[in-house]
C-alpha cells in the first residue's frame, strides 16, 4: 500500500462546477497537509497549506484535513476554464521530517 | 522577486553519462531539496540540503549526489545515468520559520537519457 493514494482521474467538469479532490494516507504521523498544482510542463504551485485536522479557506478554494479517518479534500466553487491542471496533494511528517510525500496527482479539465 | 530558477530548461544525455542541474533558490530561502517526477507520477524526495549539508535523504541510490553553495544555489548530479533516470527534476526552496516551513517548487528541468 503507498503512502499516499489519489485517484489520477481524468475529472472532466463543466465550467462553474463545483470540484471535489482527495487523498487518502496510511502515515499516522503525517501533520502538515498541502495541495499543489501543476499546469503541464510547469513546477508545481503551493495552493493550500494546512496544519493537522480541520478547514481552511482561500477564496474559492477550501481545504479539509480528518485525521481520524486519513483522508484530505480539496474544494473549488465555480470552477474556471483556468482550473485546468493536475492538482497535487503533499504531506509531511513532524519536527525532523522535511520531505514531502506526494500522491500520484488528478488531472481536472473544466469544459466553457 | 525572483521565484526558484533552474537550468538548464531540458537535457538530453545517453546512457552511463553524468548530468549536472542547477537550482538558484527563492530570495530570502536557505534550504533547497530536489524531487524527481517521472511521467504521470508525483514528485518523489531525494534529498534536501541546508547550511551546504545533506540534511534528509529519500530513496534514491549513492549515483544521486548534491551540493548546496554559501549563496544557498545548489546542484544536483547524476552519475552512470540510466534509462528510467529519464524525468522531470524539480527544486523547491523553503525557509524554516518556526515550524512552519513551506517548499516552492522551480519549473524544473526535463532531462531524457537515450
Amino acid at each position: 500500500q503507498k503512502e499516499v493514494e489519489q485517484d489520477p482521474g481524468p475529472l472532466s467538469v463543466p465550467e462553474g462546477a463545483i470540484v471535489s479532490l482527495n487523498c487518502t494516507y496510511s502515515n499516522s504521523a503525517f501533520q502538515y497537509f498541502m495541495w499543489y498544482r501543476q499546469y503541464s510542463r510547469k513546477g508545481p504551485e503551493l495552493l493550500m497549506y494546512t496544519y493537522s485536522s480541520g478547514n481552511k479557506e482561500d477564496g474559492r478554494f477550501t481545504a479539509q484535513v480528518d485525521k481520524s479517518s486519513k483522508y484530505i479534500s480539496l474544494f473549488i466553487r465555480d470552477s474556471q476554464p483556468s482550473d485546468s491542471a493536475t492538482y497535487l496533494c503533499a504531506m509531511k511528517s513532524g519536527a525532523g521530517s522535511y520531505q514531502l510525500t506526494f500522491g500520484k496527482g488528478t488531472k481536472l479539465s473544466v469544459i466553457p | 522577486d525572483a521565484g526558484v530558477t533552474q537550468s538548464p530548461t531540458h537535457l538530453i544525455k545517453t546512457r552511463g553519462q553524468q548530468v549536472t542541474l542547477r537550482c538558484s533558490p527563492k530570495s530570502g530561502h536557505d534550504t533547497v531539496s530536489w524531487y524527481q517526477q517521472a511521467l504521470g507520477q508525483g514528485p518523489q524526495f531525494i534529498f534536501q540540503y541546508y547550511e551546504e549539508e545533506e540534511r534528509q535523504r529519500g530513496n534514491f541510490p549513492d549515483r544521486f549526489s548534491g551540493h548546496q553553495f554559501p549563496n544557498y544555489s545548489s546542484e544536483l548530479n547524476v552519475n552512470a545515468l540510466l534509462l528510467g533516470d529519464s524525468a522531470l527534476y524539480l527544486c523547491a526552496s523553503s525557509l524554516l520559520a518556526g515550524v512552519v516551513e513551506t517548499q516552492y517548487f522551480g519549473p524544473g528541468t526535463r532531462l531524457l537519457v537515450l
